[in-house]
């Protein structure tokens, strides 16, 4: 069965460091990849996706993510992060040729201080 | 400018009493989902329509059902709420099957 592994439940980072959060799935062929972004009480904002083609690809709010097919990996990174970054993250991979169901991790929350 | 909106963004029902949840969207997307989210899980999907064909997931409750009477807009309907149905209630729209989903803000529901 398929399914995503975020291993950090909670990430702290000083503000201006760099940020990489981690992603990993299980699927047999490759997916459509997802990063979403989710503020306390609020719905999810896409960051980013991959679907084919370049294997980094670029987000809003500088965050990017990298497409490791031989790691089954997408981490997400930021070169500085800031205050406001302070948020949930999930990674989300969805099947091609399915009905479009995503399969979500279960979220790393990101705390940044200052 | 909002293109998925849910009303409301916070509902208080009481244990048993009948709940409507609604979503709708401005970008004309052939497929509408509703998740559920309870704090600090992944968001779960409980059923989605593809125009007006409904899939149900396999181990949504039968107290939860849906309604997509056109395009823009669908309901969520929670028949009798129980307590731990209180969680956020996500909806999201994409264009076609496997497409980049779009979420609403939410509605926070809270069973009394």
């Amino acid at each position: 069965a398929q399914s995503v592994t975020q291993p950090d439940i909670h990430i702290t980072v000083s503000e201006g460091a760099s940020l990489e959060l981690r992603c990993n799935y299980s699927y047999g062929a490759t997916p459509y990849l997802f990063w979403y972004v989710q503020s306390p009480g609020q719905g999810l904002q896409l960051l980013l996706k991959y679907f084919s083609g370049d294997t980094l690809v670029q987000g809003i709010k500088g965050f990017e993510a990298e497409f490791k097919r031989s790691q089954s990996s997408f981490n997400l990174r930021k070169p500085s992060v800031h205050w406001s970054d302070a948020a949930e993250y999930f990674c989300a991979v969805g099947i091609r040729g399915s009905q479009g169901n995503l399969i979500f991790g279960k979220g790393t929350k990101l705390s940044v201080k200052p | 400018d909002a293109m998925v909106i849910q009303n409301p963004r916070y509902q208080v029902t009481q244990f048993g009493k009948p709940v409507t949840l609604s979503c709708s969207q401005t970008l004309n997307h052939n497929v509408m989902y509703w998740y559920q989210q309870k704090s600090s899980q992944a968001p779960k999907l409980l059923f989605h329509y593809y125009d007006k064909d409904f899939n149900n997931e396999a181990d949504t409750p039968d107290n939860f059902q849906s309604r997509r009477p056109n395009t823009s807009f669908c309901f969520l309907d929670i028949r009798s709420p129980g307590l731990g149905d209180a969680a956020m209630y996500l909806c999201a729209t994409s264009r076609g099957a496997a497409d980049t989903q779009y979420f609403g803000p939410g509605t926070r529901l809270t069973v009394l």
